[in-house]
């Protein structure tokens, strides 16, 4: 059964604290991305990640890292740094980095701060 | 700067309208265009794409959509709405193979 997977669906973190959000596909993708979703703005990106052991900034990378250390996952750190952090965030991923495809997208982590 | 605009934010229907959810890109050159559909909970969902050929493109569940080049437009319609398509429509542009843009979506609301 192929796809996108996220976890945890909520998380709740209090000030000042890193936290993790998983993403792994089994898609074979190559290439995978974070956004991040408020009301009202659409899907904004914040990493997207090519190829194993690259990745560059999106639109909102700011108080945000990633690795992609394997080509089926790639993990989003939202640090303290990050001044707004509650939202919904989107891992999503496809075949190529650009061009005619579609970008296949996962359930979603909604992380709220304490 | 490139920039996805739909103009509905919230659209609420009656069971069998008809609907056409407006979406304008500001760019020209290659595009390739994308409608989205997020129903309450679930995963954001490919309803159609449009790379080349035919403006007018169908989808699944009864969309379609009409890429208009002089208008850089690519609106959403459905001839008769049902109250399951209650949900969010993105749309969504890779313009000269970068990255794709969302717009910032329009809240559908169908009462039955």
């Amino acid at each position: 059964d192929g796809g996108i997977t996220q976890s945890p669906k909520y998380l709740f973190r209090k000030e000042g604290q890193n936290v993790t959000l998983s993403c792994e596909q089994n898609l074979n993708h190559d290439a995978m991305y974070w956004y991040r979703q408020d009301p009202g703005q659409g899907l904004r990106l914040i990493y997207y990640s090519q190829i194993v052991n690259d990745f560059q900034k999106g639109d909102i990378a700011e108080g945000y890292s990633v690795s992609r250390e394997k080509k089926e996952s790639f993990p989003l750190t939202v640090t303290s740094a990050q001044k707004n952090p509650t939202a919904f965030y989107l891992c999503a991923s496809s075949s190529a980095s650009s061009g005619r495809v579609e970008q296949f997208f996962g359930p979603g982590t909604r992380l709220t701060v304490l | 700067a490139q920039s996805v605009s739909q103009h509905n934010h919230h659209v609420i229907l009656s069971e069998a309208a008809s609907l056409e959810l407006g979406c304008n890109y500001s760019y020209g050159g290659t595009v390739n265009l994308f409608w989205y559909v997020q129903y309450p909970g679930q995963h954001l969902l490919l309803l159609l794409k449009y790379f080349s050929g035919d403006p007018l493109v169908k989808g699944i569940k009864g969309f379609e959509a009409e890429f208009i080049k002089s208008k850089f437009s690519f609106n959403l319609r459905k001839p008769s709405v049902q109250w399951s398509d209650t949900a969010e429509y993105f749309c969504a542009v890779i313009q000269n193979n970068n990255d794709m843009r969302f717009g910032a979506g329009t809240r559908l609301t169908v009462k039955p």
